[in-house]
């Protein structure tokens, strides 16, 4: 039963144009999401994170947007760099313990 | 600035050998975790410690143990190693006010069991 969802395996964009990751989640009691960026080889970054009473929060190139009533988020990176490739995990929380999804792979094209 | 260190880094088993994945933190967070990453999985919970002297299972926890050594120190044990262990596992550390800053991870073990 997969309580975090993303169901892009990979996804493509030419650079400098904007990429956008999504993400589903099923449970309700979920209060916390966040991104996080895996490079080969390397363990997992955090991106950015969002609380579930904001729908928006921006850092840099990067947003993230969140909509409760669909239960889904998305990251937006504008604009997209070459050294955006890498696989990206969303994570959700309800205590203090986090839900990852499966991870998208992003290629960014030069 | 080391982080969150795992030892070691790669290692090969046979099925029913016995081994321990050390992990260990210098930011002085309280909570610990050990996760599993594998293809179309995702990251999943093991085992975590909230604090220095306990723990708790996550989400898929059998065939593994650990110990909460110390505040720095947390280890994950496989007593009897299957195939179905083959994975990457991660460590990772956080403090209060982890969901803004997030979990801090180690750069993986990657275990296979041949």
């Amino acid at each position: 039963d997969q309580q975090v969802k993303q169901n892009s395996p990979s996804l493509s964009v030419q650079e400098g144009r904007i990429s956008i990751l999504n993400c589903d989640y099923t449970n309700s009691m979920f209060d916390y999401f966040l991104w996080y960026k895996k490079y080969p080889a390397e363990g997992p970054t955090f991106l950015i994170s969002i609380s579930s009473i904001k729908d928006k929060n921006e850092d840099g190139r990067f947003t993230v947007f969140l909509n409760k009533s669909a239960k889904h988020l998305s990251l937006h990176i504008v604009p997209s760099q070459p050294g955006d490739s890498a696989v990206y995990f969303c994570a959700a929380s309800d205590d203090e313990k986090l839900t990852f999804g499966t991870g998208t792979r992003l290629t960014i094209i030069p | 600035n080391a982080g969150v260190t795992q030892t070691p880094k790669f290692q090969v088993l046979k099925t029913g050998q016995s081994m321990t994945l050390q992990c260990a933190q210098d930011m002085n967070h309280n909570s610990m975790y050990w996760y599993r990453q594998d293809p179309g999985m995702g990251l999943r919970l093991i085992y975590y410690s909230a604090s220095e002297g306990t723990t708790d299972k996550g989400e898929v926890p059998n065939g593994y143990n650990v110990s909460r050594l110390n505040k720095r120190e947390f280890s994950l044990r496989l007593e009897s190693a299957a195939p179905s262990q083959t994975s990457v596992y991660f460590c990772a550390s956080s403090e209060a006010g982890f969901l803004i800053y997030g979990y801090t991870f180690g750069s993986g073990t990657r275990l296979t069991v041949v």
